[in-house]
């Protein structure tokens, strides 16, 4: 199993772009969302998803969007990107009581 | 504010016990977790306990929770410098889809 994959791995965005941070999981598992973590704070959760076509908002959703079609793939959409957004970008997938977190994201926006 | 609290900075000496405190403040909480984060790494999931235990034991790891006081501590024997990281405690609630609320994290020094 691969576990959490995400991509790609570091990103640079100009203000006003958009782009798309990619996930997926090879666990079947129901439960996946996303996390943000700035310096020297814990993670803060961007949405959530309980499973294929159900997705939620979590502490810290304006300026994302997500989408969840298949059990596997949960990606993350920046609509226009801000410097308020450079962050490191982790997704999770989630069994009942396990957490399993991907590599994260390095995204700056300039 | 933070609905989980961490201590910021520990620093111990290499084969000394480290203990990592954690205060949490939904008493609803159901599972409540440890994960490491090694510099420039993802979150790796160390341990976890059911918030109808007091105590669980994994190798050199022993969790405890004390649900009256909404505590919850890590303690790590015979610690290493490889033990150098950040330690975050984060708590779910089942009936949220098993989201996490973390703390800020607490920053483990091993000195040689």
């Amino acid at each position: 199993n691969a576990g959490v994959t995400q991509t790609p791995k570091f990103q640079v965005l100009k203000t006003g772009q958009s782009m798309t941070l990619q996930c997926a999981q090879d666990m079947n598992h129901e439960y996946m969302s996303w996390y943000r973590q700035d310096p020297g704070m814990g993670l803060r959760l961007i949405h959530y998803s309980v499973g294929a076509g159900i997705t939620d908002q979590g502490e810290v959703p304006n300026g994302y969007n997500v989408s969840r079609s298949t059990t596997e793939d949960f990606p993350l959409r920046l609509l226009s990107a801000a410097p308020s957004q450079t962050s490191v970008y982790f997704c999770a997938s989630a069994s009942d009581y396990e957490q399993y977190f991907g590599p994260g994201t390095r995204l700056t926006v300039t | 504010g933070e609905d989980v609290e961490q201590s910021l900075f520990l620093s111990v000496r290499e084969g000394d016990s480290s203990v990592i405190n954690c205060t949490y403040t939904d008493s609803s909480s159901t599972y409540l977790y440890w994960y490491k984060q090694e510099p420039g790494a993802g979150l790796q999931l160390l341990t976890y306990i059911f918030s109808n235990m007091d105590m669980k034991q994994d190798q050199r790891l022993t969790v405890l929770l004390n649900k009256k006081d909404k505590h919850l501590s890590l303690r790590i024997a015979d610690t290493q410098t490889g033990d150098s990281a950040i330690y975050f405690c984060a708590e779910s609630l089942h009936n949220a889809g098993n989201m996490l609320t973390f703390g800020g994290g607490t920053r483990l020094m091993v000195k040689p």
